[in-house]
């Protein structure tokens, strides 16, 4: 398995605009993750899906920021309107079983500069 | 809410040296999770533990989860260069909470 794809790499928009993150799961792993990485805050935790539903979007930092799991291989977080201090790495993770008490496979991240 | 405090915040080692990152939650765990993050990379999963007490090793790496489940420490033997990176540890149950990690250096 590729593990944990996420897309794009690198994205830098302007303030204001319209920002798209995506991720794909391990195929056959039932829990996802969106976590978000800055030097003041280090790795949130942004929403928790279990099989395809929120289960617990409470470190979604404002109205700002949403998360669709549309089906077990695709997610995505979006952030409208973008801020500056939206700038982080955003990481999907995913792992097999329900909740936190398994082993979780981190993609490769999304570093985001909102301008 | 729960909290996972860790330190020290960086470390910097002679190779061959020895490195200890400490965590400690102010709320009981019920599993405690150890990653490890290169430069520029994603956090990699290294270990679970569960039980009280609970004592795991994987090569130069020793891991306790402690007799309360609130604290745990990761142990590195003879440090090496491949080791640099950032360690965090992780307080499971309903929801990972990521301490702020420890910064390994190694000098050769």
């Amino acid at each position: 398995d590729a593990g944990v794809i996420q897309s794009p790499r690198h994205e830098v928009t302007e303030m204001g605009q319209e920002v798209t993150l995506r991720c794909k799961p391990i195929s056959g792993h039932n829990s996802l993750f969106w976590y978000r990485q800055t030097m003041m805050r280090g790795l949130e935790l942004l929403i928790y899906f279990n099989n395809n539903v929120p289960i617990d979007d409470s470190g979604m930092p404002e109205d700002r920021f949403s998360a669709k799991m549309p089906n077990a291989s695709f997610s995505t977080l979006k952030i409208q309107p973008s801020e500056p201090r939206d700038s982080a790495v955003y990481f999907c993770a995913s792992s097999l079983g329900q909740g936190f008490n398994t082993e979780a496979f981190f993609g490769q991240g999304t570093r985001l500069t909102v301008v | 809410g729960q909290q996972v405090m860790q330190i020290p915040q960086y470390q910097h080692v002679q190779e061959g040296e020895d490195f200890t990152t400490y965590c400690n939650s102010s709320t009981t765990l019920s599993n405690i999770q150890w990653y490890k993050q290169r430069p520029g990379g994603h956090p990699v999963f290294l270990i679970q533990l569960v039980k009280s007490g609970e004592v795991k090793k994987q090569k130069r790496l020793t891991f306790q989860f402690g007799e309360a489940k609130k604290n745990s420490s990761l142990h590195i033997t003879a440090t090496q260069t491949t080791d640099v990176g950032t360690y965090f540890c992780a307080g499971g149950g309903n929801k990972l909470v990521f301490g702020a990690g420890t910064i390994l250096r190694v000098k050769s």
